[in-house]
């Protein structure tokens, strides 16, 4: 089984600032990974995910993400934050050649202010 | 391109009615659908999900019932509401041909339970 676990709740940041989203997670098997952004009331959008290859991923919106399997984490950054970037951000695992089943985290809440 | 829809958007009930809740999808032919619910503070949590007509399989004992009457309909119901069953339901799918595949989400129904 796996876990996930974002470990701010809420995030608030300055415009144009940087920002740093944390996600680690427990598996005993090689997983898949995913970020989603949820905007008020909206459904979850994908923001990028890690399949294979390359560690550092580009998502849309500016965002990226780097897997490091020795720390078993999948940080999400963006060099400089916009207002519109105010959002529930959510990462997920899902285990290779095993289900298609999501295990998400909690969320983290970001907070652009200006 | 492929479109998912969730109605009705809002629901408000009170506890004991019965409820359903429909999402279906466009653009694509035998997806794997899902049934998630979003608690506040506690993340997505799995409830249904659906590789083919007929056959949903259930990850948490609960007050509600899934149905899959068509290839693209997901329907989620229940005979009597509790309080608990308030929180923001969200239908996603996939491709179905692997854990690679992405899930994506629908809008959404907020359902308030008094």
């Amino acid at each position: 089984a796996q876990s996930v676990t974002q470990l701010d709740s809420q995030v608030p940041v300055f415009e144009e600032a940087p920002v740093e989203l944390r996600c680690n997670y427990s598996s005993s098997v090689s997983v898949y990974l995913f970020w989603y952004v949820q905007y008020p009331n909206q459904g979850l959008q994908l923001l990028l995910k890690y399949l294979s290859g390359s560690t550092l991923v580009k998502g849309i919106n500016g965002f990226e993400a780097e897997f490091n399997k020795s720390q078993t984490s999948f940080h999400l950054r963006k060099p400089s934050v916009h207002i519109s970037d105010t959002a529930e951000y959510f990462c997920a695992v899902r285990s290779q050649g095993g289900s298609e089943k999501l295990v998400f985290g909690k969320g983290t809440k970001l907070t652009v202010n200006p | 391109s492929q479109t998912i829809h969730q109605w009705p958007a809002t629901l408000v009930q009170p506890v004991g009615s019965p409820l359903s809740l429909e999402c279906t999808v466009e653009g694509t032919s035998n997806p794997n659908l899902y049934w998630y619910r979003q608690a506040a503070g506690r993340g997505l949590q799995l409830l249904f999900y659906s590789v083919g007509i007929g056959q949903i399989s259930s990850e948490v004992p609960q007050n509600l019932s899934a149905s899959r009457p068509q290839d693209r309909q997901f329907i989620l119901s229940s005979k009597k509401l509790l309080l608990s069953d308030s929180g923001f339901y969200l239908c996603a799918w996939s491709s179905g041909q692997g854990a690679r595949e992405t899930q994506y989400f629908g809008p959404g129904t907020r359902l308030l339970v008094l």
